[in-house]
C-alpha cells in the first residue's frame, strides 16, 4: 500500500526556521517531491529528492533519506507569504515515465509576526 | 496563455446533469494527469496520460470518463457524479523522460447538488 505521513498543522515566527518532516511507506519509489499549495490555488513545485542528502534551493532545503523512508522540507528566514500548506509526494514506477504522484496530507504552516 | 489552464474555475450541478472539464497546457509536455483535492484528503491520483495513451486509472468510477484528444488538451467527462464527488479537481502536466517535475492547473471547484 501508500501510506505517506507529515504533521498537519505547524506554526512559526517571521525570520526564523522551520522544518516540516514527511515520512512514507510506499509499494515504489523513484523521487520525492515538495510543492507548495496556497488557499485556492494550484500546488507549485518547490523541491525534488531521488538519491540521499541534502537539495538546496535559495530559501528552501530538502533532505531524503531512503533507508528511514524519510524527507524533511528546511525553510529559512520565514515570510509571511510562506504560509500556506506544504505537499509531501512520492513517485512510484521505474523513472522517467509518466508516473502519477501518491502525496500526504499536507502540512499547514502558520507564520506569525 | 502559458502553464497550465482549466476551465471552468466554478461549476454546480445536479446529479442527473452531464458536464465536462477542460484541461490545456501550453508547455510542449507530453503527458498530463487528473488528481481529485477533497477537503481533508490528500490529493488523490485519478487518471495519467502518456502520448495521449491512458496509462493509468486509479480505480475511479466510471462517471468519470477522461479524454485526451492530443497532447495539450485533457477532458473529465462527468455524468450522474453523487455529492460525495464534490471537491476541487486539479489538472496537472509533465515532459516524460526527464524528473517528471508536475505542473497544475488552478483547479475547476465542482458542487454536486
Amino acid at each position: 500500500g501508500q501510506n505517506i505521513d507529515q504533521p498537519t498543522e505547524m506554526t512559526a515566527t517571521e525570520g526564523a526556521i522551520v522544518q516540516i518532516n514527511c515520512t512514507y511507506q510506499t509499494s515504489g519509489f523513484n523521487g520525492l517531491f515538495w510543492y507548495q499549495q496556497h488557499a485556492g490555488e494550484a500546488p507549485t513545485f518547490l523541491s525534488y529528492n531521488v538519491l540521499d542528502g541534502l537539495e538546496e534551493k535559495g530559501r528552501f532545503s530538502s533532505f531524503l533519506s531512503r533507508s528511514k523512508g524519510y524527507s524533511y522540507l528546511l525553510l529559512k528566514e520565514l515570510q509571511m507569504k510562506d504560509s500556506a500548506s506544504y505537499l509531501c509526494a512520492v513517485r512510484g514506477g521505474s523513472g522517467g515515465g509518466a508516473d502519477g504522484l501518491t502525496f500526504g496530507k499536507g502540512t499547514h504552516l502558520i507564520i506569525q509576526p | 496563455e502559458t502553464g497550465v489552464t482549466q476551465t471552468p474555475r466554478h461549476l454546480v450541478m445536479g446529479m442527473t446533469n452531464k458536464k465536462s472539464l477542460k484541461c490545456e497546457q501550453h508547455l510542449g509536455h507530453n503527458a498530463m494527469y487528473w488528481y481529485k483535492q477533497s477537503a481533508k484528503k490528500p490529493l488523490e491520483l485519478m487518471f495519467v496520460y502518456s502520448l495521449e495513451e491512458r496509462v493509468e486509472n486509479n480505480s475511479v468510477p466510471s462517471r468519470f470518463s477522461p479524454e485526451c484528444p492530443n497532447s495539450s488538451h485533457l477532458f473529465l467527462h462527468l455524468h450522474t457524479l453523487q455529492p460525495e464527488d464534490s471537491a476541487l479537481y486539479l489538472c496537472a502536466s509533465s515532459q516524460e523522460g526527464t524528473y517528471n517535475e508536475q505542473f497544475f492547473g488552478p483547479g475547476t471547484r465542482l458542487t454536486v447538488l
